[in-house]
């Protein structure tokens, strides 16, 4: 079956646009997140979905980082006035239900650069 | 908080020979262990997981045995070969929680 997709795989953006940023998750999977991995780093975790609702958005780094995932299934991150520091790939991952016991399968990331 | 510190890459080994990638890790609970792996090219994939003290995680190969006395996880394998060349990523999940905390990666470049 198809795995987590994201689209688009790379983004070149200007200092100061608006981007998004689209996750696909595994069909039926109710709890999706989404990670930034900065260059030579670890991902690090952003927020988490359960169903429609961000359970979890205690990640996201300012209030220029927002995500929606309003059918419970497609998730869009969005970003605002981006800066170069936001420079990462930006990976997202879905899981059958939330909790320690479902493994949390990743998309291969979008690469946004900022100029 | 919680934390994962891996050994630095980039590791180059040839074929056959024997692997280790330093994983320890500070946290306040019982965490989960995780190594994922992430291929050229391709998404972090799970190799291979422990989820209390003393168990074994195996895949591929792959073995990690979860220490809490020295709050390590080890990765290990016996013989490399160059479809592992690929990034190493150990990673916690408190108990409870859903959020995963990784260590940098270790880069592994197997030659012929």
């Amino acid at each position: 079956g198809a795995g987590v997709s994201q689209t688009p795989s790379n983004k070149v953006t200007e200092k100061g646009k608006y981007v998004e940023l689209r996750c696909d998750p595994i069909s039926g999977h109710t709890a999706l997140y989404w990670y930034r991995q900065s260059l030579g780093q670890g991902p690090e975790f952003l927020i988490y979905f359960q169903g429609t609702g961000a359970a979890d958005d205690s990640g996201l780094p300012n209030d220029r980082f927002f995500a929606v995932r309003p059918e419970g299934s497609v998730s869009t991150l969005k970003i605002q006035r981006t800066e170069r520091g936001d420079s990462a790939v930006y990976l997202c991952a879905s899981s059958l239900l939330a909790g320690g016991r479902n493994e949390q399968f990743f998309g291969p990331g979008t690469r946004l650069t900022v100029l | 908080g919680n934390s994962v510190t891996q050994m630095e890459g980039p590791v180059t080994l040839s074929e056959e020979a024997f692997l280790t990638i330093n994983c320890t890790y500070t946290a306040t609970g019982y965490p989960s262990l995780f190594w994922y792996v992430q291929y050229p090219g391709e998404g972090l994939q799970l190799l291979l997981k422990a989820t209390k003290a003393d168990d074994k995680g195996s895949n591929k190969g792959f073995e990690a045995t979860y220490r809490k006395e020295t709050t390590s996880f080890h990765l290990e394998k016996g013989s490399v070969q160059v479809s592992d060349s690929a990034v190493y990523f150990c990673a916690l999940r408190e108990a409870g929680s859903y959020q995963l905390t990784f260590g940098k990666g270790t880069k592994l470049s197997v030659i012929p």
